[in-house]
């Protein structure tokens, strides 16, 4: 079964903080996702990689930038942490069939 | 570019009723289409998923999909709901080919008894 790993279940960090979210997943997929998901819109694309050092940019990069250094490990990373960055954090991975994804991170911005 | 429209933001519905969640989607290119399910303080699992194929899929669990393309929509459906139904849900499409999903806004569902 499929187990993709993040780091922490809740969050909380001040105003201007660099932040950093870890996902790690364990079935070797090439695809690993960012998706912040908000009350009333749903799970909103952030970033994805689709290989070791590759990245792409989703529909709400602004703000966040990833790394992906080795396949099994994506992070999300906050340069300088707003309020309107308070959300849940959800990362995903994909091989060859659908999207699999972890519990969550639920990130408080103070 | 694709888009879900997710047309009930919240549905109550009494034990062992039927229930339909609706989903319609836009997209200029072949799709395929993806239910999931989120209890609380949990992460999404996938429901059901149609590639391609027979039009209805079904989930181990009684709930059923439709891939309608002249409407552009994927309802689900069960017969007769539980209490453990209730969590929020989620329509997602991708293009053929592509790796992202975009989702809908979800439907909670709401079981009581």
């Amino acid at each position: 079964d499929v187990k993709v790993t993040q780091s922490s279940r809740y969050l909380v960090k001040r105003t201007g903080e660099k932040v950093f979210l870890e996902c790690v997943q364990d079935m070797d997929h090439e695809n690993m996702f960012w998706y912040r998901q908000d009350p009333g819109l749903g799970l909103r694309l952030i970033y994805f990689s689709y290989d070791v050092k590759m990245k792409e940019k989703g529909d709400i990069p602004e703000g966040y930038s990833v790394s992906r250094e080795k396949k099994e490990r994506f992070s999300l990373i906050l340069e300088s942490a707003s309020t309107n960055q308070t959300s849940m954090y959800l990362c995903a991975s994909k091989g060859a069939g659908p999207q699999h994804f972890g519990d969550g991170t639920r990130l408080s911005i103070l | 570019a694709q888009s879900v429209t997710q047309l009930d933001s919240q549905v109550p519905v009494f034990e062992e009723a039927p229930v339909e969640l609706r989903c319609n989607y836009s997209s200029s290119v072949s799709v395929y289409l993806f239910w999931y399910v989120q209890y609380p303080n949990q992460g999404l699992q996938l429901l059901l998923k149609y590639l391609s194929g027979s039009t209805l899929v079904e989930s181990i669990n009684g709930f059923e999909a439709e891939f309608n393309k002249s409407q552009t929509s994927f309802h689900l459906r069960k017969p007769s709901v539980h209490i453990s139904d209730t969590a929020e849900y989620f329509c997602a499409v991708s293009a053929t080919g592509r790796r992202a999903l975009t989702f809908g806004s979800g439907t909670r569902l709401q079981v009581q008894p």
